[in-house]
């Protein structure tokens, strides 16, 4: 079965510290591997993606293809980084997306 | 450059009642989304075409749930008659070529059934 797993549905924690937040996938194929971030009162939007192995606004994601996770890695957090990130999964070359149920991170002051 | 427009922002309507959902998506793009997101829970994708054709609508309900893209640009998707559990936000994406690529959303449509 193709899965996304976010275990934690709230990350609170406070500015200036590491973040991570957890992704595990299920899929027997290749799979592309994405973060989607939702600002408040703004509309889903891309993050990053494994394939481009790059860093945005400071956060990177390697794909563990061993342990089937893409976790999300912060190494000082910001207030602004307060939103509801998704982790996806794409299947084939479709473009379908299969969503995590979501993390809300809380940076406080 | 203009996002993926999507009217009304929010809808509400009473059990078995039929509702109608509008997506424009980017100029150009030739991937359309529909997805449905339950409060609490990720965005599920119901139907996906490329141009005028459906790829995908393995998850539409396809007892009550409607979805066309005539002339391959905007789209619209309709609940008829919608249900209780229908209450949801749909969220209507776009991409160039739908290789795995970046999806560009809309707003979303609110819906509340009541």
């Amino acid at each position: 079965a193709q899965r996304v797993t976010q275990p934690e549905k709230l990350l609170s924690v406070f500015k200036g510290a590491p973040v991570e937040l957890k992704c595990n996938y299920s899929y027997s194929g290749s799979p592309e591997l994405f973060w989607y971030v939702q600002y408040s009162r703004q509309r889903l939007q891309l993050l990053l993606r494994h394939i481009s192995r790059e860093s945005i606004k400071g956060f990177t994601a390697d794909l563990n293809k061993g342990e089937t996770s893409f976790h999300l890695k912060k190494p000082f957090a910001q207030e602004e980084d307060s939103a509801m990130y998704y982790c996806a999964l794409g299947t084939g070359n479709t473009g379908k997306l299969i969503f995590g149920q979501g993390t809300t991170l809380q940076v406080k002051p | 450059e203009a996002g993926v427009a999507q009217s009304p922002r929010y809808k509400i309507i009473e059990k078995r009642q039929s509702v109608a959902f509008w997506c424009n998506p980017i100029s150009g793009h030739a991937t359309l989304y529909w997805y449905q997101q339950i409060l609490g829970q990720g965005p599920k994708l119901l139907i996906q075409f490329q141009n005028n054709g459906v790829v995908d609508d393995s998850q539409l309900p396809k007892d009550r749930f409607s979805a066309e893209r005539l002339k391959g640009v905007d789209s619209t998707l309709k609940i008829q008659p919608a249900k209780l559990e229908d209450s949801a936000v749909y969220l209507c994406a776009s991409s160039l070529t739908g290789d795995n690529e970046k999806l560009f959303f809309g707003s979303g449509t609110q819906l509340s059934v009541l």
